[in-house]
């Protein structure tokens, strides 16, 4: 089983709002991520998760908040949200750094 | 230079032709290479992965990856209607740190399998 859920799969948020994006994963992987994807672009990585540590931050702006609460889930607090952050974000988890990635089905995220 | 680069398409075959999708990369130390496959508003489907030189077969896909030219290809044989889709190469460079884990893309190929 190579399933990674994401939650929600759509979500609408005004620019004062705080949400979250949640991600989980049975596959035992100990490494987790997010990118953020715009249509026609390929996955940008935002955050690597590693043994539950923060290995990688792309120098995301600091309204984009991770957190991982224990090695199968995985999430993005959002907050003060600007209308270019709207796209599509993806998690993905890996046995290891070194493996291969595979992507939940992702979050659409609009801000207005 | 891009770290990671596809050939520029769109690509366009004949249903049951052999579809060539090819990717460059700029980072000597680079150990593992992936292809993945995105359909329009899903989210990337992998579905090779290598990490030695040499030729890796699983299906009808084949990737090879040459490490001394840094190169990585994708092969599709008997192409189907249901291929067509934009394909992703991804490498894995080491990212802050000495930390691997930082998945870098090219920008796609789009594929289109014609009956």
């Amino acid at each position: 089983d190579t399933e990674v859920t994401q939650t929600p799969k759509h979500l609408v948020m005004g620019m004062t709002n705080k949400k979250s994006l949640k991600c989980e994963q049975h596959m035992g992987h100990r490494a987790m991520y997010w990118y953020k994807q715009k249509a026609k672009k390929p996955p940008e990585l935002m955050f690597v998760y590693s043994y539950e540590k923060l290995s990688i931050n792309e120098s995301v702006p600091s309204r984009f908040s991770p957190e991982c609460p224990n090695s199968s889930l995985l999430n993005l607090h959002l907050h003060a949200l600007q209308p270019e952050d709207s796209a599509l974000y993806l998690c993905a988890s890996s046995q290891d750094l070194l493996y291969e990635q595979y992507f939940g089905p992702g979050t659409r995220l609009t801000v207005t | 230079q891009k770290e990671v680069e596809q050939n520029s398409g769109p690509l366009s075959v004949p249903e049951g032709a052999i579809a060539s999708l090819n990717c460059t990369y700029s980072d000597r130390v680079s150990q593992s290479f992936f292809w993945y496959r995105q359909y329009s508003g899903k989210s990337p489907e992998l579905i090779m992965s290598i990490y030695s030189n040499g030729d890796k077969e699983d299906g009808r896909f084949t990737a090879q990856l040459n490490k001394a030219s840094q190169y990585v290809s994708l092969l599709i044989r008997d192409s189907q209607p249901s291929d067509s889709a934009t394909y992703l190469c991804a490498v894995n460079i080491k990212g802050g740190g000495t930390s691997y884990g930082k998945l870098t893309f090219g920008q796609g190929t789009i594929l289109t399998v014609h009956p």
